[in-house]
């Protein structure tokens, strides 16, 4: 049983790139969330990923955005990098029903921006 | 929105010793409050967690107590052993689709053998 999985595990952007993050859910999930992760911090959530749409959105700008694929997995693009967003980026994934809204986390996407 | 503040920040104990870590939030409507275990560079890992229907769990030294009314939750660990020793983070969510997560900023819990 594949749990949660992220790619890539490091990355070193400069100010005002593009990135692409991607994750793949835990067997039998079909719902993602994306957080980000200061250092010293807990987990802020970004947004949620169900049936191809977003779902739930925290309260970061729109330079941050994501996308769903029929097969579950999700990516989250950050535009216009700024150097506060180097975070451990995280992914969870649940599965959709309001009784089963555990969250099993991946390894996470060390982003560094310089 | 929801707000939850997570205390000690750390916590230093003697192995043998409990721990007790505690949390509070702002919104009466949150109802789902897990905690996870996070290793130095490893991911968070679900440890145990509560629902609102509910005020205490147990798993083997591990245990939760709920209080409703007064908006806060604690996370109780008997018998510490050096491998406790992590960043715990508290949160809490409305059980339902879609459900946001808000953490708290963590308790770094050393256990000295």
């Amino acid at each position: 049983d594949a749990g949660v999985t992220q790619s890539p595990t490091h990355l070193i952007k400069t100010r005002g790139q593009q990135v692409t993050l991607r994750c793949s859910p835990k067997s039998g999930h079909d719902t993602v969330s994306w957080y980000q992760q200061a250092l010293g911090q807990g987990p802020q959530f970004i947004f949620q990923y169900y049936e191809e749409e977003e779902r739930q959105r925290g309260n970061f700008p729109d330079r941050f955005s994501g996308h769903q694929f029929p097969n579950y997995s999700s990516e989250l693009n950050v535009n216009a990098l700024l150097l506060g967003d180097s975070a451990l980026y995280l992914c969870a994934s649940s599965l959709g029903d309001p009784g089963a809204d555990t969250q099993y986390f991946g390894p996470g996407t060390r982003l560094t921006v310089l | 929105g929801e707000n939850v503040e997570q205390h000690p920040s750390t916590l230093s104990v003697q192995e043998g010793d409990s721990a007790v870590i505690k949390c509070t939030y702002s919104d009466s409507a949150s109802n789902y409050f897990p905690w996870y275990k996070q290793e130095l560079g490893k991911r968070p890992q679900l440890i145990i967690d509560i629902r609102s229907n509910v005020g205490e769990k147990k798993d083997q030294r591990i245990a939760v107590t709920l209080n409703k009314t007064a908006k806060h939750f604690s996370l109780h660990i008997t018998e510490t052993q050096p491998e406790d020793s992590a960043v715990y983070f508290c949160a809490a969510s409305q059980n339902g689709y879609f459900n946001k997560f808000y953490f708290g900023s963590g308790t770094k819990l050393n256990v000295k053998p």
